[in-house]
C-alpha cells in the first residue's frame, strides 16, 4: 500500500529551537509539497521539488525555514528558529510532474511554546 | 494571484440526502482541480481529480463537474451517509516549469451528515 509518510506525527519544542520535518514521498513520484495548515488560512503551499531540484519555495519565511531534498526519498523541512506562530500541521504530499493525483501524508503537528 | 472559495463553509443534513458543494476560483486558466476529503485530525484523502480538458468525474456516489470558463466546480454526493461526514476541500493547479504547479485550496465545507 503506497503512501507518503512523514514523520515525527507530532512535535512540541520551545521557541528558538530548531524543528526538523521528514517526509518520504511514494516511490516513483517525482513531485513533492510542503503545505501548512492553519485554522485562519487554510492550507498554504511552502515549496515543492520536481525530480528533486527546488522550483518554488515563495511561500515560506526564507529567514527561518529550508526545504530540502537530499536523495529521491527523502524530503526536509526545517525551522530555526521555531516560533509560536509556526504551530501548524504541516503537510507533505507527492505526485508525477503531469499532474496526476497529489497523495498527502498524514501531517506534522507542530506546537511552538 | 489564484483564489479559490467553497459555498457553503458548513452544511447538516439528514441522512440519505443528495447534496451538492461548490467551488470557484477566480483565474480560469487551471492545469486540473482535485476534491479531497478531511477527517478531523487526519491528512487528506484525494477523492476526485478532474483535468482541465474534462468536464466531470465520477466515482461511487461521488460526482464532481467543472466548467473552467466560468471559473466552477462542484461535488455532487448521492444519498448521503453518516460517514460523509468530513471537511470536503477543492484545489486548483496551474502549469509551471513544466507540469503541474502546487495546489491551491479552498477553505473547506465542513459537512455533517446526521443519522
Amino acid at each position: 500500500d503506497a503512501r507518503v509518510t512523514q514523520t515525527p506525527r507530532h512535535k512540541v519544542t520551545e521557541m528558538g529551537q530548531e524543528v526538523t520535518m521528514r517526509c518520504q514521498p511514494i516511490l516513483g513520484h517525482n513531485t513533492v509539497f510542503w503545505y501548512r495548515q492553519t485554522m485562519m488560512q487554510g492550507l498554504e503551499l511552502l515549496a515543492y521539488f520536481r525530480n528533486r531540484a527546488p522550483l518554488d519555495d515563495s511561500g515560506m519565511p526564507k529567514d527561518r525555514f529550508s526545504a530540502e531534498m537530499p536523495d529521491a526519498t527523502l524530503a526536509t523541512l526545517k525551522i530555526q528558529p521555531s516560533e509560536p506562530r509556526d504551530s501548524a500541521v504541516y503537510f507533505c504530499a507527492s505526485g508525477f510532474t503531469e499532474g496526476t493525483e497529489a497523495f498527502f501524508g498524514q501531517g506534522t503537528r507542530l506546537t511552538v511554546v | 494571484k489564484q483564489e479559490v472559495t467553497q459555498i457553503p463553509a458548513a452544511l447538516s443534513v439528514p441522512e440519505g440526502e443528495n447534496l451538492v458543494l461548490n467551488c470557484s476560483f477566480t483565474d480560469s486558466a487551471i492545469y486540473n482541480l482535485q476534491w479531497f476529503r478531511q477527517d478531523p485530525g487526519k491528512g487528506l484523502t484525494s477523492l476526485l481529480l478532474i483535468q482541465s480538458s474534462q468536464r466531470e468525474q465520477t466515482s461511487g456516489r461521488l460526482n464532481a463537474s467543472l466548467d473552467k470558463s466560468s471559473g466552477r466546480s462542484t461535488l455532487y454526493i448521492a444519498a448521503s451517509q453518516p460517514g460523509d461526514s468530513a471537511t470536503y476541500l477543492c484545489a486548483v493547479s496551474v502549469y509551471s516549469g513544466g507540469g503541474a504547479d502546487g495546489l491551491t485550496f479552498g477553505k473547506g465545507t465542513h459537512l455533517i451528515i446526521q443519522p
